[in-house]
């Protein structure tokens, strides 16, 4: 079964500390992966997507995310976090292969607290 | 939140009662979506649409009912038999169900008293 893991519930960086948001995946074929982020009581804004390519993805508010086949991982990274970083952040894969082809499998997020 | 609106933002139902929620899109995607979102949880996928007059199921869709008879418009019904109706609901679009990036609005939350 084609999966996404986040394995911590919550990551705690200080403003102006680099930051990482874990995500590995299990998936048949080539994997598409997305990363979303969502603001209390938001829907999900898109952040950056690998299909193929560079390892290195770059996305939407100097976010920049990294492919790693060999580890199955996706992480999400930005060099210096922001206060208003702060928030809840998604990763997801594409269904290649399962029942709702195509259709995203998302992991249960990641909160982000980036205190001053 | 791009070019797709839902309202109403918050929905207040009692037990019994069927409710419709609206999602709507401006992009002229083709494919459109229905999520669930509980604490710790993630989305879970309701329904999904390719196309106007089709839809499918996807992994929750006991208790709920779709419709898609406008390419713009993918309203949701949550009924009586949903047993635990209360939830963030979040609808979403695509150019295609094969293309990739979900464009989303932004979110219904449904309360039951």
């Amino acid at each position: 079964a084609q999966s996404v893991a986040q394995p911590e519930d919550q990551v705690n960086v200080a403003e102006g500390n680099p930051l990482t948001v874990k995500c590995t995946y299990s998936v048949s074929g080539n994997p598409y992966l997305f990363w979303y982020v969502q603001y209390p009581n938001r829907g999900l804004q898109f952040l950056l997507k690998y299909i193929t390519g560079d390892n290195l993805v770059k996305g939407s508010y100097g976010f920049e995310a990294e492919f790693n086949k060999s580890q199955t991982s996706f992480h999400l990274k930005k060099p210096s976090a922001l206060v208003s970083d702060s928030a809840l952040y998604f990763c997801a894969v594409r269904d290649n292969y399962g029942g709702s082809q195509g259709n995203l499998i998302f992991g249960k997020g990641t909160k982000l607290s980036v205190k001053p | 939140d791009g070019g797709i609106t839902q309202s109403p933002k918050y929905l207040f139902r009692k037990e019994g009662q069927n409710v419709t929620l609206s999602c709507e899109q401006n992009l002229n995607h083709d494919a459109m979506y229905w999520y669930r979102q509980d604490p710790g949880q993630g989305l879970r996928l309701i329904y999904y649409s390719q196309i106007v007059n089709d839809f499918q199921k996807g992994d929750i869709a006991e208790g709920y009912s779709v419709s898609r008879e406008k390419k713009e418009s993918f309203p949701l019904t949550v009924t009586s038999a949903q047993k635990n109706p209360t939830a963030f609901y979040l609808c979403a679009s695509s150019i295609s169900v094969f293309t990739d990036t979900q464009y989303f609005g932004p979110g219904t939350r449904l309360t039951v008293l």
